[in-house]
């Protein structure tokens, strides 16, 4: 199972918005919507950030937004802020009824 | 308050054996499936395994097939992870997870996220 596709790092300045790619196949994120997406800071643990593709969980700031088009989803954060630089991951569920995870892309906020 | 506290990392020869344990709180336990993913020091996270709420089905990625099996006992609230013929390329820390939604009487999906994670536990596979 090949790990899924997202850019190494992004960038952006307080208040823009951002967005990370996360491509796959039509074995995995084509194939459901079932993409979630995992904010960790260093040294901490994951966090659930938006589930099947654009779910978020109760808690988490409606500046996260995700998306799907095709075999690419992708994770919005809009108005940006210090706290949100992190590194994300996304994830899939596949048709091997296995999960997925994409590299991982370091935001950096300016 | 839902809670995983992973245990049982540490260092290991090449060829050896480890026991990772991960006691939950909070939740009903039985209600979930429960799942492992790792992280190898500065890179990113791979799923290792899920296990249904009654222990019934068990999905692994390929490069552990074989050699972990993951395992829970619903009385004791714990998942457990196995791991035998450890490489050096199995160091990472290792998290548990609770996987999706919980199951109902009537239907026990296979889990499409992990919420919450645990703190994780290092294992280190090094002579």
């Amino acid at each position: 199972q090949s790990a899924l596709t997202q850019p190494a790092s992004v960038s952006g300045s307080p208040g823009q918005s951002i967005t990370i790619s996360c491509t796959g196949t039509s074995s995995d994120v084509g194939g459901y919507n079932y993409v979630s997406w995992y904010q960790q800071h260093p040294g901490k643990a994951p966090k659930l950030m938006i589930y099947d593709v654009s779910n978020r969980p109760s808690g988490v700031s409606n500046r996260f937004s995700g998306s799907k088009s095709g075999n690419t989803a992708s994770l919005t954060i809009s108005g940006l802020q210090a706290e949100d630089e992190a590194d994300y991951y996304c994830s899939s569920y596949t048709s091997s009824s296995t999960q997925v995870f994409g590299g991982g892309t370091k935001l950096t906020v300016l | 308050e839902v809670q995983l506290v992973e245990s049982g990392g540490g260092l290991v020869q090449p060829g050896g054996s480890l026991r990772l344990s991960c006691a939950a709180s909070g939740f009903t336990f039985s209600s979930y499936w429960m799942s492992w993913v790792r992280q190898a020091p500065g890179k990113g996270l791979e799923w290792v395994a899920n296990i249904k709420q009654d222990g019934s089905e068990k999905y692994y990625v390929d490069s552990v097939k074989g050699r972990f099996t993951i395992s829970r006992d619903n009385a004791k609230n714990s998942l457990y992870l196995q791991m035998n013929s450890l490489r050096a390329e199995d160091t990472a820390v290792y998290y548990c997870a609770r996987g999706g939604v919980g199951c109902s009487s009537t239907s026990c999906p296979i889990p499409t996220w992990f919420d919450p994670w645990g703190q994780g536990t290092l294992v280190t596979v090094s002579s």
